[in-house]
């Protein structure tokens, strides 16, 4: 089954404690993104990257980090959470960019991340 | 202001009702339209694509965009309760960083 999977779905932890949530795609997706959704902002995008070692800021990347080693997976990484990081995230692919339907963003189940 | 306007509702409407969702947006860039549908605790899915102005329908849905009013609809024909979910916009300008601009979602509940 084609799809967008995320580790772990649930999380709590404590200001400063480094923590990895991961992104696998099985679809041979080129583009990968996170979006971070909170309630009257919508949802919003911290990262994205257009290939494997190709990664760029969205409109939030403060106090994230990301990796594309491989081009099936897109891992977020917050070096030390603060509060303000509590929040649902969800990872997003696409085979590309650009061409109508190549950019068509398929997102995974979500993380619901909650920093004390 | 934000560069897309949605209704956040909640929209109540009894079965088998026509339903309208709807969106405007400010940047004249945007070309890429779509409509997610989004269950409690789960993430957004794909449910209409379009690309630039016009029409699309799918089944019951029907997605219909105005740029030259800056305006996006979605239509729901003999609505279902399984149609109760979350209805988001989004819309990208197709460059390279392919980001969406989403609205903040229409909560959709049918009554039985």
């Amino acid at each position: 089954e084609a799809q967008v999977t995320q580790n772990p779905r649930y999380l709590i932890t404590v200001t400063g404690k480094k923590l990895t949530v991961t992104c696998s795609q099985n679809m041979n997706h080129e583009y990968m993104s996170w979006y971070r959704q909170d309630p009257g902002l919508g949802l919003r995008q911290i990262y994205y990257s257009m290939n494997v070692e190709v990664t760029d800021k969205g409109d939030v990347p403060e106090g994230y980090k990301v990796s594309r080693k491989e081009k099936r997976n897109f891992p977020l990484i917050l070096e030390s959470p603060s509060p303000n990081q509590t929040s649902l995230y969800f990872c997003a692919s696409s085979l590309g960019w650009g061409r109508s339907s190549y950019n068509e963003q398929f997102f995974g189940p979500g993380t619901r991340l909650t920093v004390l | 202001q934000k560069e897309v306007e949605q209704d956040p509702g909640p929209l109540s409407v009894p079965e088998g009702a026509i339903v309208s969702l709807n969106c405007t947006y400010s940047n004249s860039a945007f070309q890429y339209f779509m409509w997610y549908r989004q269950y409690s605790r789960k993430g957004p899915e794909l449910l209409m694509y379009t690309y630039s102005s016009g029409n699309k329908e799918d089944g019951r849905f029907t997605a219909q965009v105005d740029k030259s009013s800056k305006y996006i609809s979605l239509f729901i024909r003999d609505s279902q309760p399984s149609d109760s979910a979350t209805y988001l916009c989004a819309m990208s300008d197709g460059g390279a960083t392919n980001k969406l601009i989403f609205g903040t979602g229409t909560l959709l509940a049918v009554q039985p």
